[in-house]
């Protein structure tokens, strides 16, 4: 079956405890994007990337990082999580028509909760 | 990306037809107009997109006007599980998708 996973899904822990969300694909997408979603405020891009070891900023990087060093796999770490990164994350991949995405497919979110 | 505006609420009773609206008078010639929409606190999930002519699949029809600055997303036959937040967005396809805050549907039995 097509899809995009994340695990874990939902996450709580400690101010500063370094951790890693994973995202993995297995529709052999170009494109993957990682997106926070908190309560009036949308869905926020953090980070994408258009292929293997090509990775950028969207609107909210800070406090993240992430890595491209397999196609289907996309992390989210979070060096030191702050109470402020309390969110619903969403993992999402799709081809690349050219230089544009074509449609995204969105794994299940991850919800963290940091202390 | 282009502005997109959408109504904050509707209604719409089971096995109605539910015609979602979407302003974006602001679109450019070659940005598409995407329907996805989120059940709950799910994935958001691709419903439909075009261009300029109006589209059908499986899910839903688009209808978008002649000079493209408003569009109407149809679920011809509404059901209890398209409750959710749909979501209007115009895009070339950047890598980045602007979601807005969408149209909460609520289907009524």
């Amino acid at each position: 079956e097509a899809q995009v996973t994340q695990n874990p899904r939902y996450l709580i822990t400690v101010t500063g405890k370094k951790l890693t969300v994973t995202c993995s694909q297995n529709m052999n997408h170009e494109y993957m994007s990682w997106y926070r979603q908190d309560p009036g405020l949308g869905l926020r891009q953090i980070y994408y990337s258009m292929n293997v070891e090509v990775t950028d900023k969207g609107d909210v990087p800070e406090g993240y990082k992430v890595s491209r060093k397999e196609k289907r796999n996309f992390p989210l770490i979070l060096e030191s999580p702050s109470p402020n990164q309390t969110s619903l994350y969403f993992c999402a991949s799709g081809f690349l028509s050219g230089a544009y995405t074509d449609t995204q497919y969105f794994g299940p979110g991850t919800r963290l909760t940091v202390l | 990306d282009a502005k997109t505006t959408q109504p904050p609420s509707m209604d719409c009773a089971e096995g109605r037809a539910a015609n979602l609206p979407c302003n974006h008078s602001t679109i450019s010639g070659n940005e598409y107009v995407y329907w996805y929409r989120q059940i709950h606190s799910q994935g958001p999930q691709y419903i439909i997109h075009g261009l300029k002519n109006n589209e059908t699949n499986e899910m839903a029809s688009l209808i978008i006007t002649e000079d493209r600055k408003s569009s109407t997303l149809i679920l011809p036959h509404a059901t209890l599980r398209d409750t959710a937040v749909y979501y209007c967005i115009a895009t070339f396809g950047n890598e980045k998708l602007t979601f807005g805050t969408g149209t909460r549907l609520t289907i009524i039995p």
